[in-house]
């Protein structure tokens, strides 16, 4: 089967760093995404790592280990709007011939407190 | 133009009744997904076209009947819904279904409750 795995809840103080764990054990794994979720909002895409190491973004950077099967977001001087739910999803191949489908964590609501 | 559009945002439907989803992009996109959240919940795959295609079905309830007309519509057809049926059913496309690094866009969601 597939399971991602990443913290419920996580809170940090404004200004502060945060880092946001994923573990994942998936069959067929073809790429690793973080998406940002405001209640009630879309999922805004955040990140993309394929290959092992560190991609940064500006205020945010995503780092994956494929042997550990291992990804982490993490976000710098962080802000009120930060406070969000986090998503780890993994792409998977499907048993089409397609690249195949997005698998998604549980997510991890994190609220930035002044 | 880099939006997915969902209509209706909200929708109230009786077990009886026959409702549609509509998912519009104008981005060129080729594949669209319907997913479904619950409240405090991840998003879970419902189906994949690719191409017009449907190319994943996640062994949905045939009450959940997808349609897509052409590359830049998606429906989802519902009929004899059931109260556990109640989600945020969110669209969303990407460029292919077949690129290893191909993000997906979300729509806002049509927010549905079943009585």
């Amino acid at each position: 089967g597939q399971n991602i795995d990443q913290p419920t809840e996580m809170t940090a103080t404004e200004g502060a760093i945060v880092q946001i764990n994923c573990t994942y054990q998936t069959s067929g794994f073809n790429g690793l995404f973080w998406y940002q979720q405001h209640a009630g909002e879309a999922p805004t895409f955040l990140s993309y790592n394929v290959l092992d190491g560190l991609e940064e973004k500006g205020r945010f950077s995503s780092f994956l280990s494929r042997s550990k099967g291992y990804s982490y977001l993490l976000l710098k001087e962080l802000q009120m709007k930060d406070s969000a739910s986090y998503l780890c999803a993994v792409r998977v191949r499907s048993g089409y011939n397609q690249g195949g489908k997005l698998i998604f964590g549980q997510g991890t609501e994190l609220s930035v407190k002044p | 133009d880099t939006e997915v559009t969902q209509t209706p945002k909200h929708l109230v439907m009786g077990m009886t009744n026959k409702k549609s989803l509509k998912c519009e992009q104008h981005m060129g996109h080729r594949a669209m997904y319907w997913y479904k959240q619950k409240a405090k919940k991840p998003p879970e795959l419902m189906f994949v076209y690719s191409y017009e295609k449907l190319s994943i079905n996640e062994s949905v309830p045939s009450r959940f009947s997808p349609e897509c007309p052409n590359s830049s519509l998606l429906n989802l057809h519902l009929h004899a819904l059931q109260p556990e049926d109640s989600a945020l059913y969110l669209c969303a496309s990407s460029l292919h279904s077949g690129g290893t690094n191909e993000k997906l866009f979300f729509g806002s969601g049509t927010q549905l409750s079943v009585l």
